[in-house]
This record gives structure tokens, sequence and C-alpha cells, in this order.
């Protein structure tokens, strides 16, 4: 079983501010990092998968940064808006190989309008 | 706009029932996933597949049984259903490497009385 920790666990802005949590995984044999959005009743969704470190990813208001020397990502949501709200996943592939993830608990994000 | 086709949505069974989750993708992926998930827990591995023919248990223990005839097709039985089993069961695919995002299907939530 992999150390893959998220912080916080949970999280309440309003809407229009800015907001950041983090994804810390081992630095050792690493070989990608994914970022997913999981909202509520809906299957979770694929936002970035990273690979080389000091990579940042964006799409629309959402970006990501990779740290793999000392092993953490950050996640960001510039403006976040009401449908920003859902459970935020990073997964790292399992030593086993073949893509298979282990997902930490995930940092649950609430945008109060 | 789902790829990736999860049947029952809900189920409630009574202790020693057989059930079969479905699991159903139109994306032509070899890798399949099952993970299973507690409330307020991580995702757990318990079974992937690399394609026809292929299956393996994942890295959390699990009494579920899989099955891969076809490349679109990954059903997942339980023999027997216990309370212990209760649980939320999603399915994923993806495709080779770990640079590949998996898709994910809606999720089986399952209640056994």
């Amino acid at each position: 079983i992999l150390n893959v920790e998220q912080s916080p666990q949970s999280l309440h802005v309003q809407e229009g501010d800015s907001t950041n949590f983090t994804c810390s995984f081992p630095s050792s044999n690493f070989y990608a990092l994914h970022w997913y959005r999981w909202e509520t009743a809906k299957s979770p969704k694929a936002l970035f998968v990273m690979t080389l470190n000091g990579d940042e990813k964006k799409k629309g208001r959402i970006s990501a940064t990779l740290n793999t020397k000392e092993g953490y990502s950050y996640l960001y949501i510039k403006g976040s808006q009401p449908e920003d709200s859902a459970t935020y996943l990073c997964a790292f592939p399992l030593p086993t190989g073949a893509n298979n993830l282990f997902f930490g608990t995930g940092t649950r994000l609430t945008v109060i309008p | 706009e789902a790829d990736i086709y999860q049947t029952p949505r809900y189920l409630v069974i009574g202790t020693g029932k057989k059930i079969t989750l479905e699991c159903s993708q139109t994306m032509g992926h070899d890798k399949m996933y099952w993970y299973q998930q507690d409330p307020g827990m991580e995702l757990h591995l318990i079974h992937y597949s690399y394609g026809v023919n292929s299956t393996e248990k994942g890295d959390l223990s699990s009494e579920s049984t899989v099955s891969r005839i076809r490349t679109e097709h990954f059903p997942l039985t339980l023999e027997s259903a216990r309370p212990s089993h209760t649980s939320q069961y999603l399915c994923a695919s993806s495709g080779w490497g770990e640079h590949y995002g998996y898709t994910f299907g809606s999720g089986t939530r399952l209640t056994v009385v």
C-alpha cells in the first residue's frame, strides 16, 4: 500500500475565491500522478495526468503543478464557482505496474454561493 | 455521454443471494478495473484485467470474482452476499501506460441486508 496523502480533507470557500490543495506521494520510482474530479452522484472524471517534474497543466480555471523530487502536486482553482463543488482525488500508479492506480482519500470542496 | 456503463446503479439485496454487477465499455480499452469504496475511505483496487481471458486480484482482498470473456464486458460476481459486502463498486477502463487516465462508470451502490 502506498502513502498518498491529500490535504485538506475538506474545504469550504466562498464563490469567487481561489483555492488550492495538496497531494503528496512517494518520490521514488515515479511514473505519473493523476488528478480526478468526482461530483456527487456522478462518475469520477480525469482532470490531468502529469509525468514530468516541473510540469504545469491547465484546464480552464483549474491548474496543477508537479514536483517529483519532493513528492507533491498542487491543484489550484481560480475564482471558484458552485459547479466546482466536488471531491478531488489524486492517484499514483501501484508498483505492480500496468497503470493500476492507488487513490488518495480526496479533498472535498464545497463552494458557497 | 458515458462510454462505460454500470448496472444496476443501486442494489439492495438479502444475505446469501448471488449477485452480478455489470460493467461494459465501448472504447475498445484492453485494461479494465474494479474499485471498491467504503464510506469515507479511499478507492481500493479489487480486480483488474489486461484483456480477454485475463483477470488479476488487486491490492484489497475481495470475495468477489470477475470474468473477461469479451473486451467490452467485465462483470463482477458475489456468490453469496453478506452485509460486509455493502459498499460502492466502481468500474473503470484505460489504455496502456501510466499516462492514460481512467474512464469510470457511475458506480453501483450495494447494500446487503
